[in-house]
């Protein structure tokens, strides 16, 4: 069955620490995957996506992702965090097709710390 | 640009009772799909409306149902409500459906609470 996995739930860092969250998928064939955030009181926003070429994704506010196959991965990071990353992320995953319905993982929660 | 707007923002209702939540689609859009957002769980695809018809759908009753009217906004109703189904409903739209380069655009998401 198709499915997204976020092992990281709740993530604590200081202010200027490095982010790194991990995202694994299981799907067959081709897959299309994304990185959502939510900052609360806000709607979910995208944050970047991968379909196909370079796997490494540059997204909006200094966030990247990293594609690796071989390993069913998109983990996403930050060099330097700021409070203001303070949010919950999601990794979704779709086939695209008729619906490109997107498959979530359960989220992780960042709390950034000044 | 106007976003996603979901309505009400808040919703109680009895376990039994029936329930219709409201979505309008960012301008531009002609495709709403919805998700459910149980707590501690990420967002679950219930159905995508396209052109006023159900383009998918996910492992949902047929107690949950939909429209999608001419002006692309639409309504997700559930019936027989049980406490299973307290979650926050998000509403999504999109260009177009069936391709991952027309990405989703959530709204904030009704509370619903059944009792």
């Amino acid at each position: 069955a198709q499915s997204v996995s976020q092992h990281n739930h709740h993530v604590i860092l200081s202010e200027a620490a490095s982010l790194e969250l991990g995202c694994n998928y299981s799907y067959g064939g081709t897959v299309n995957l994304f990185w959502y955030v939510q900052y609360p009181g806000q709607h979910l926003q995208l944050l970047l996506k991968y379909f196909s070429g370079d796997p490494l994704v540059k997204g909006i506010k200094g966030f990247e992702a990293e594609f690796i196959k071989s390993k069913f991965s998109f983990n996403l990071r930050k060099p330097s965090v700021q409070w203001s990353d303070t949010a919950e992320y999601f990794c979704a995953a779709s086939h695209g097709g008729a619906t490109n319905k997107l498959i979530f993982g359960t989220g992780t929660l960042l709390a950034v710390q000044p | 640009e106007t976003g996603v707007t979901q309505s009400p923002t808040h919703l109680i209702k009895t376990r039994g009772q029936q329930v219709t939540l409201r979505c309008s689609s960012q301008s531009g859009h002609n495709t709403v799909s919805w998700y459910q957002q149980a707590l501690g769980q990420g967002p679950q695809f219930i159905f995508q409306y396209y052109r006023e018809e159900e383009n998918g759908r996910g492992n949902f009753p047929p107690r949950f149902s939909g429209l999608q009217f001419p002006n692309y906004s639409s309504e997700l109703n559930v019936n027989a409500l049980e406490l299973d189904d307290s979650a926050l409903y998000l509403c999504a739209s999109s260009v177009r459906p069936g391709t991952a380069q027309s990405p989703l655009h959530f709204g904030n998401g009704t509370r619903l609470t059944v009792t």
